[in-house]
C-alpha cells in the first residue's frame, strides 16, 4: 500500500545551520505531497505542498521539490532558527479529498 | 476566520466507559477527517466525510469506534467501551471542496487518556 518514510529524529542543530529532512514515498498513481509542522503545544499546520512532479513548494524559508524519479520530497532550509524547533511530518494524498498518509515525524531541535 | 475547533481539549476516562469527541470544521468546508496520533503508531487516518456521500470508514480500528456528521457540519467521534490502547490525541481536519480540496486544516486535537 501507499506509504511515507521519513528520517528518524531527533535532529539537533545550531542556529543558522542548514537543514535537510529526508522523505520518500511509495504510491500508486500521482500523489500530492505535503509537509506539515507541529510546534510545541500547537496543532498541525500545513508548511508547504507540491501537487505534481518537479513542483517546488516553499514557505517560511523552507523548500521541498517533488522528485518523481527518486520518489522523494526532502525538506530543506538554508538557515534554521530556534523558532523552527518542532515536529515535521511528510505526507501524501493519492487523490483529491482522500485521507493523508503521514510519515512518523521528525523532531527538530535548534539551539542558539 | 475561525479555524477547526475541537472539544474537549483533554479527556480522562476509565476503561470500559464511552466517550464522545466533538469537531467543528471551518465554516463552508464540506470535507471532514478524523485522525489519531499516538506514540507507537504516529498519525493514522480514521474516517472521512464528504458532503452527503457515505463516509469512508476504512481507517476505524474496531467496531467500538463510530462517527457521525450532522447537517454537514459538526462531527462527533464516539468510542465505546474504551480501552487503554485508545489513549491518544484525536485530530480533526477539514477541507474545502474544489481546487484546494487537498489542503486539510487541522484542529488542536483532543487528548484522551484511558485509565
Amino acid at each position: 500500500g501507499d506509504s511515507v518514510t521519513q528520517m528518524e529524529g531527533p535532529v539537533t542543530l545550531s542556529e543558522e545551520a542548514f537543514l535537510t529532512i529526508n522523505c520518500t514515498y511509495t504510491a500508486t498513481g500521482y500523489p500530492s505531497l505535503f509537509w506539515y509542522v507541529q510546534y510545541p503545544g500547537e496543532g498541525l499546520q500545513l508548511l508547504l505542498k507540491a501537487t505534481k512532479a518537479d513542483d517546488k513548494g516553499s514557505n517560511k524559508g523552507f523548500e521541498a521539490t517533488y522528485r518523481k524519479e527518486t520518489t522523494s520530497f526532502h525538506l530543506e532550509k538554508g538557515s534554521v532558527q530556534v523558532s523552527d524547533s518542532a515536529v515535521y511530518f511528510c505526507a501524501l494524498s493519492t487523490s483529491g479529498g482522500t485521507a493523508l498518509i503521514f510519515g512518523k515525524g521528525t523532531t527538530l531541535s535548534v539551539s542558539s | 476566520g475561525a479555524g477547526v475547533s475541537q472539544s474537549p481539549s483533554n479527556k480522562v476516562t476509565e476503561k470500559g466507559k464511552d466517550v464522545e469527541l466533538r469537531c467543528d470544521p471551518i465554516s463552508g468546508h464540506t470535507a471532514l477527517y478524523w485522525y489519531r496520533q499516538s506514540l507507537g503508531q504516529g498519525l493514522e487516518f480514521l474516517i472521512y466525510f464528504q458532503g452527503n456521500s457515505a463516509p469512508d470508514k476504512s481507517g476505524l480500528p474496531s467496531d467500538r469506534f463510530s462517527a457521525e456528521r450532522t447537517g454537514g457540519s459538526v462531527s462527533t467521534l464516539t468510542i465505546q467501551r474504551t480501552q487503554q490502547e485508545d489513549s491518544a490525541v484525536y485530530l480533526c481536519a477539514s477541507s474545502l471542496f474544489g481546487s484546494d480540496q487537498e489542503t486539510q486544516y487541522f484542529g488542536p486535537g483532543t487528548r484522551l487518556l484511558v485509565l
